[in-house]
This record gives C-alpha cells, sequence and structure tokens, in this order.
C-alpha cells in the first residue's frame, strides 16, 4: 500500500486479557520498528526487524511483550496478560534500507491501546 | 545509552511570529538527528534529518535546523509560523552505523493563533 497500515486503530483490553497488534509495512520496506507512545511522552523503541530477522528487541518492557515478522511483511506485536502500565499508542515504521536512515522512516497512525 | 531533550513542552505563538524549539543530545559519539511532526490525528512525519555535512539544514514547509556539536544542540526555526503549524514536535537522534533505532525527545506542543 501507500503507507504503513496499522490495525486496530484502538483497542480496549481488559487487564490480563492478551492482545495482538498488526503493522503492514510499504511493500518491499526491509527494516520495521515497533515503538511505544505514552500519553505525553515521545516514542520509545521496542524492537527492530531486518526481513524475518528480529535484530534488537532490547526495548520490549518484559517477556509479556512478544514480537514476529515470520515472513519478512507483516509484523504482529503480542502482549500477554496486559496491564494498565501498557497503555500506549503503539507505533509501526518501516524503511526500505537496511541499517541506515537514509531514506527515513514511514510511520503508521499506531495503535491506541487502553487497559481497563 | 543516548537521550534527548526538549525543553519546550507546550509553545504558544501567533501567526507570522518566529519559531524556535530547542533539542539537546546526549551521546559520546556521532549521531544522525531527526525533526519530526505529528499533527492532530495524524502519523509522524520527517520534517527533516541531519548525517553530515552542511550543519544547517532546510526541511519541509520552510523549517530548517542547525547542529552545532558543541552544544550537543539541533534547534528547529522557522521565520514565520502559520496556523496550519500546529502540531506536536518531536526531535530524535541516532548514533551513526547502527541498525537505526530512534531516540526521541518528549515533544513540543506548538499552538499557532490566528
Amino acid at each position: 500500500g501507500a503507507g504503513v497500515s496499522q490495525s486496530p486503530r484502538y483497542k480496549v483490553a481488559k487487564r490480563g486479557q492478551d492482545v495482538a497488534l498488526r503493522c503492514d509495512p510499504i511493500s518491499g520496506h526491509v527494516s520495521l520498528f515497533w515503538y511505544q507512545q505514552a500519553l505525553g511522552q515521545g516514542p520509545e523503541f521496542l524492537t527492530y526487524f531486518q526481513n524475518e530477522a528480529q535484530l534488537d528487541k532490547s526495548g520490549l518492557p518484559s517477556d509479556r511483550f512478544f514480537a514476529e515478522r515470520p515472513e519478512g511483511s507483516v509484523s504482529t506485536l503480542k502482549i500477554q496478560r496486559t496491564q494498565q502500565e501498557d497503555s500506549a499508542v503503539y507505533l509501526c515504521a518501516s524503511s526500505l534500507a537496511q541499517g541506515s536512515l537514509n531514506y527515513g522512516y514511514t510511520f503508521g497512525s499506531g495503535t491506541r491501546l487502553t487497559v481497563v | 545509552a543516548q537521550s534527548v531533550s526538549q525543553h519546550n513542552h507546550h509553545v504558544i505563538l501567533s501567526e507570522a511570529a518566529s519559531l524556535e524549539l530547542g533539542c539537546n543530545y546526549s551521546y559520546g559519539g556521532t549521531v544522525n538527528l531527526f525533526w519530526y511532526v505529528q499533527y492532530p490525528g495524524q502519523h509522524l512525519q520527517l520534517l527533516l534529518k541531519y548525517f553530515s555535512g552542511d550543519p544547517l539544514v532546510k526541511g519541509i514547509k520552510g523549517f530548517e535546523a542547525e547542529f552545532i556539536k558543541s552544544k550537543f544542540s539541533f534547534n528547529l526555526r522557522k521565520p514565520s509560523v502559520q496556523w496550519s503549524d500546529t502540531a506536536e514536535y518531536f526531535c530524535a537522534v541516532s548514533p551513526t552505523g547502527t541498525a537505526s533505532k530512534l531516540t526521541f525527545g518528549t515533544g513540543t506542543r506548538l499552538q499557532v493563533t490566528l
């Protein structure tokens, strides 16, 4: 597609529920990033894929967070046993280049997760 | 680890006023620097970026930024703001030669009044 597509746009989860957030990057983009943006804060890095390989997951806040990109295109961020502190906007970004920012990122509109 | 500080959290300006938003970063090596903008209800968009060369970078919509290495700063400027510039502005940094994850500042909300 023309941009990075994320779904759902909004998700309300009860505490303890598992959620799955989807990211459809721009076709052909090798690099894919997930960020978490809490209210009033800047985005914070969660994890990075180059094709299907997860090269950096240092930003994942706990082992309840898991991301995958099995075929090197669509990615899913899964949060198990959600807690209130997981409430945030989850942003996905993709980039044409590998490990280079010469092309910059294209960000999706994000998924706003609210845990009640 | 790198960090980014944006000291202005909320800025209110009248149309045609000049804008300068501060950004300072902390990192021991060479960096790439970015300004992103998020208009209400929209996704993050790249305004401008600095990789190397001329420290004065021009971006879209009349914005520019100057990299001052000695001050670890990358301030965003615009000579004359418009109402349509109302948005949230994020400064971001990435170490060069890495897998390119960005570290963002907390953002500055700019409100331009008519």
